[in-house]
Order: structure tokens, then sequence, then C-alpha cells
């Protein structure tokens, strides 16, 4: 069936320094690919998506190109704040049969000043 | 301003009794979902709805209850059947197949 891997957290960087998440997926067709955000005690929000091969998403720094070679979809940034600390999920969606994506584990994040 | 509403932030009770968590959005979206998340833990899916008046079992139903009179609206009920109901709740809806999911603020749920 479909899947999402991502890197085990958590996550420990210091400000500023270089962030990348891993994320690797299996699906039997074509999906859309997604990051999504969560902050201590809310909910998800869309950080940026992608869906097609070679596209690029982006937002508020953060970047994840969809490379279908190899079935990857990692979440980049530059230069992490403090600000940046949750949690963050890989996530595919198919289109065809049912409307359920398909998520990861998360993976935290924790920027020390 | 479009959005996904849950209430309550925290709800609290006691062991036996059933709880009913609220989900409403304005997004005119048709697909709606429970998931449910414990610490440390990704999400996991309880109840989905595709349309109006019909839902579908996600991958842990056991103990819960959905019901789909209107496309506003997916409310969670917990019944006393759900051993570990005590969790963070949370709604998302979306539209069209390969499009993102919107979620709510989450309820956290204490049963004791």
């Amino acid at each position: 069936g479909d899947s999402v891997t991502q890197m085990e957290g958590p996550v420990t960087l210091s400000e500023e320094a270089f962030l990348t998440i891993n994320c690797t997926y299996t699906a039997t067709g074509y999906p859309s690919l997604f990051w999504y955000v969560q902050y201590p005690g809310e909910g998800l929000q869309l950080l940026l998506k992608a869906t097609k091969a070679d596209d690029k998403g982006s937002n508020k720094g953060f970047e994840a190109t969809y490379r279908k070679e190899t079935t990857s979809f990692h979440l980049e940034k530059g230069s992490v704040q403090v600000s940046d600390s949750a949690v963050y999920f890989c996530a595919l969606s198919l289109s065809g049969g049912s409307y359920i994506p398909t998520f990861g584990r998360g993976t935290s994040l924790i920027v020390h000043p | 301003d479009g959005g996904i509403t849950q209430s309550p932030k925290y709800l609290f009770r006691k062991e036996g009794q059933n709880v009913t968590l609220s989900c409403e959005q304005n997004l005119n979206h048709d697909a709606m979902y429970w998931y449910r998340q414990d610490p440390g833990q990704g999400l996991r899916l309880i109840y989905y709805s595709q349309i109006v008046n019909d839902f579908q079992k996600g991958d842990i139903a056991e103990g819960y209850s959905v019901s789909r009179e209107k496309k506003e609206s997916f409310p969670l009920t917990v019944t006393s059947a759900q051993k570990n109901p005590t969790a963070f709740y949370l709604c998302a809806s979306s539209t069209g197949l390969r499009n993102e999911q919107y979620f709510g603020p989450g309820t956290r749920l204490t049963v004791t």
C-alpha cells in the first residue's frame, strides 16, 4: 500500500543552522506531496506542497522538491529560528479511489537559541 | 474568514460517559475527517466522510461514532466502549482528490 517514511526525531539544531528533514514515499500512482507543520497544542497547517515531479514547493523559507526518481520530498531550510520548533509531517494524496491522505509519523524539530 | 472550528478546546469526562466533540467548517468542503493523536505519535484516522449522509471507518473506529447530516458539520462521539479515550482529537476537511487538508485547532479530551 501507499506509505510515507520520515526520519525519526527529535532533530535538535542551533539557531541559524541548516535544516533537512527526509521524507520518502511509496505510492501506486502519481501523488501530490505535502509538508504540514504542527505547533505545540495546535492543529496541523499546510506548509508547502508539490503536485508533480520536479515541482518545488516553498513557504516561509522552507523548500521541498518532488523527486520522482528517488521518491523523495525532503524538507529544507537554510537558517532555522527558535520559532520553527514544531512537529513536521510529510503526506501524500492520490487521485482516484478514496479521499484519504497518507501521513508520515512526524518529525519533531527543536531549535535552541 | 473561512475555516474549521472545533469545540471545546479542552474537555473532561468521567469514565463510562459518552462525549461528543464538535467540528464545523465553512469552507464548502465535501470531505471531512477525524484523527486521533497521542503524545509523540502521528495521526490515526478514526472516521471520514466524502459526502453528506455517508461516512466510512478509518483505522481505529472502534468505540467511536459519527454523523454527517449537514455538509458543514461532522461531530464525533467518543463512547464508553473506547478503552483509552484520553487523547488530542483533530478534525480536518478537504475538497477534491490530491488537495491539501485543512485542520481545526483540536480538542484535548481527558477521561478519568
